[in-house]
């Protein structure tokens, strides 16, 4: 069973800061399989990063993704206020079929 | 535009059934996999299964083997998730979302998602 471990559980930065979060998983992953997710309260998640690192149509470019085999990272390079929100990694393709990371919520200081 | 869009809120008792439906449309219901993930109150993500709109062919969760039946109409273009013997720690927002297919290739990432549904249980 594939298990993600995301770090830290929360990340306390200022607007115009670097956010860096980790995705960890218990056994390696295939980049084609990870992807990034944004929640914020109330709302559905929304997709930010596929295959590790690209990002979908209409994702701003602060939004970067890296990594591979068990450890990935999303990076956002500057942050806006609408990017303070919960994020989540998921995989795809192992035992379960998909699982989700326990996400990172990263607050205004 | 792609949309899913979920049916309403819904109260139950424990040991009920609940019946959650995503209406799609915007893209061919039969060519991706609709999946069924759920969220605990102020709790994380939990995949809970799929089916392909196609052939009806489902793949379930470990944790919800038994409890939950995953169907579809595809002549209305309307995926279902039905969870029986419901206890409160089933009280959460059910999610219904998309990975793409194109031919014979699949995505594995949700690129979009229903608006959620709240199933609260509770005597």
């Amino acid at each position: 069973e594939v298990v993600l471990t995301q770090s830290p559980g929360t990340l306390s930065l200022s607007p115009g800061e670097r956010a860096t979060l980790s995705c960890r998983a218990s056994q390696s992953v295939s980049s084609s399989y990870l992807a990034w997710y944004q929640q914020k309260a109330g709302q559905a998640p929304r997709l930010l990063i596929y295959g590790a690192s690209s990002r979908p149509a209409g994702i701003p470019d602060r939004f970067r993704g890296s990594g591979s085999g068990r450890d990935f990272t999303l990076t956002i390079s500057r942050l806006e206020p609408e990017d303070f929100a919960v994020y989540y990694c998921q995989q795809y393709g192992s035992s379960p079929l998909v699982s989700f990371g326990g996400g990172t919520k990263v607050e205004i200081k | 535009q792609v949309q899913l869009v979920q049916s309403g809120a819904e109260a139950k008792k424990p040991g009920a059934s609940m019946k959650v439906s995503c209406k799609a449309s915007g893209y061919t219901f039969t060519d991706s996999y609709i999946h069924w993930v759920r969220q605990a109150p102020g709790q994380g993500l939990e995949w809970m299964g799929r089916i392909n709109p196609s052939s009806g062919d489902t793949n379930y969760a470990q944790n919800f083997q038994g409890r939950v039946t995953m169907t579809r109409d595809a002549s209305i273009t309307t995926a279902y998730v039905e969870l029986n013997r419901l206890r409160s720690d089933d009280t959460a927002v059910y999610y219904c979302a998309r990975t793409y297919c194109s031919g014979d290739s699949c995505f594995f990432h949700f690129d979009y998602w229903g608006q959620g549904t709240l199933v609260t249980v509770s005597s």
